[in-house]
């Protein structure tokens, strides 16, 4: 079945270096790939996504990479500053028509000032 | 607009107990989703609806969880009766239409079982 892993589990960096964050999937048929950042008592928030018919996205300091072949896809936040910590989830959506997603563990991100 | 609003916040109750959780998506949202977050299996779906219509509720753990959407701007997730390890964060949320990806989270409601 659908399955999303997402590694690390937890992440600490100091302000201004570059984080990374990892998950690879199961389903060739998954088209659809956005991040989410979960801050301490609040709902999960969009930050980025991207499709299958794009290597790359970029948003100011936060970019995604998606590698169909090998099934993995990336998040990167550069210039880190102490309001990127927080909990940050990646999921895909299954290839079928359900439009349902299917999120990866989370990471839970620590900038140190 | 306001988000979606969830209602209560938090929620503290005795086992065997019923627990209804509110919810009501962005104006004009025509899908909702129940999600349940715990530390041990993170966000699992647990049911969605489409223009009020239960889609897939293969998510729902057991028969003592139910779900109805009554009308576009409500709905609710009711557990009956209630088990300490139903304990966790439900979240709702709603996207624009079938299909559109982007999801709008609540801010959650943190059920305690005792």
């Amino acid at each position: 079945g659908e399955n999303v892993e997402q590694h690390p589990s937890t992440l600490s960096v100091q302000e201004g270096d570059s984080a990374v964050i990892k998950c690879t999937y199961s389903d060739s048929a998954s088209n659809y790939f956005p991040w989410y950042k979960q801050e301490l008592g609040k709902g999960p928030q969009l930050i980025i996504d991207i499709r299958s018919n794009v290597g790359e996205k970029k948003d100011q300091r936060i970019a995604v990479t998606l590698n169909k072949t090998a099934k993995h896809f990336s998040l990167h936040i550069t210039e880190t500053q102490p309001e990127d910590s927080a909990v940050y989830f990646c999921a895909e959506r299954d290839g079928g028509a359900t439009n349902k997603l299917i999120f990866g563990t989370g990471t839970l991100l620590a900038v140190q000032p | 607009d306001a988000g979606v609003i969830q209602s209560p916040r938090h929620e503290v109750t005795e086992m065997g107990q019923e627990v209804t959780l509110r919810c009501k998506p962005i104006s004009g949202h025509n899908s909702l989703f129940w999600y349940r977050q715990t530390m041990m299996r993170g966000l699992e779906l647990l049911i969605y609806f489409n223009n009020n219509v239960p889609i897939d509720d293969s998510g729902m753990p057991e028969d003592r969880f139910s779900a109805k959407m009554p009308n576009a701007s409500f709905s609710t997730l009711k557990i009956q009766p209630s088990e300490p390890r139903d304990s966790a964060v439900y979240f709702c949320a709603s996207s624009l239409r079938f299909g559109n990806e982007k999801l709008f989270f609540g801010s959650g409601t943190q059920l305690s079982v005792l």
